[in-house]
């Protein structure tokens, strides 16, 4: 089963450039969200998105965009990035209420 | 608000010894409560959920409203539970959010 993927696994970015991080489900769960995750402030929700074709803002959205064209894909793009944006990001999704969340192996991006 | 706090970001224990998370959240309406489980660079896990009642790896939390707390307990620490533990709130405000702590980091000394 593979549940969600996450890619890249890592990546290097420089300041200004753009960028997609990829998460794909396939799990038929409703429910997606992007999560960074940085030393001392735990998890910070991003976007999140409860069905296909809609997208809602989350804690921390500045920076960041989200798209749901179908209930597998769950694409976050950094337009122009900037250094406070390097973190590990987690894509998550759950079945119904409840259950929690089955969240994606990461990716580590550095923005420099 | 709804907020989540873990007073501690480390927390070391000698194997065989009890450990206790401490969770405590703030919410208005009726809380829903869940641990997970982050183990050296792999994906966060669910650990339970405080609506299952059950006991994963030897953990349990029993959730206290008086206290507002939920803390992660196991009588005897073992090697394998070193790793990163955040709790989480599940929102129900129209839209199903959690909500995390800043997370505990564990460490078992041998």
């Amino acid at each position: 089963t593979a549940g969600i993927t996450q890619a890249p696994t890592s990546q290097i970015l420089a300041a200004g450039r753009s960028m997609t991080l990829r998460c794909t489900q396939d799990m038929r769960h409703n429910a997606m969200y992007w999560y960074r995750q940085d030393l001392g402030l735990g998890l910070r929700l991003i976007h999140y998105s409860n069905t296909a074709g809609t997208t809602g803002k989350g804690e921390v959205p500045d920076g960041y965009s989200v798209s749901r064209a179908n209930t597998d894909d769950f694409p976050l793009t950094l337009a122009s990035a900037v250094p406070s944006q390097t973190s590990v990001y987690f894509c998550a999704s759950s079945v119904d209420r409840g259950y929690g969340y089955t969240f994606g192996s990461g990716t580590r991006l550095t923005v420099v | 608000a709804q907020r989540v706090t873990q007073p501690e970001k480390l927390l070391s224990v000698f194997k065989g010894a009890p450990v206790e998370l401490k969770c405590n959240y703030s919410y208005s309406g009726s809380p829903e409560l869940f641990w997970y489980v982050q183990y050296s660079r792999q994906r966060l896990q669910l650990l339970l959920r405080h609506i299952s009642r059950e006991s994963i790896k030897g953990f349990t939390a029993d959730l206290n409203k008086g206290e507002t707390s939920f803390h992660l307990k196991k009588p005897f620490a073992q090697e394998e539970d070193s790793a990163m533990y955040y709790c989480a709130l599940l929102i129900r405000s129209g839209n199903e959010k959690l909500t995390f702590g800043t997370g505990t980091r564990l460490t078992i000394i041998p």
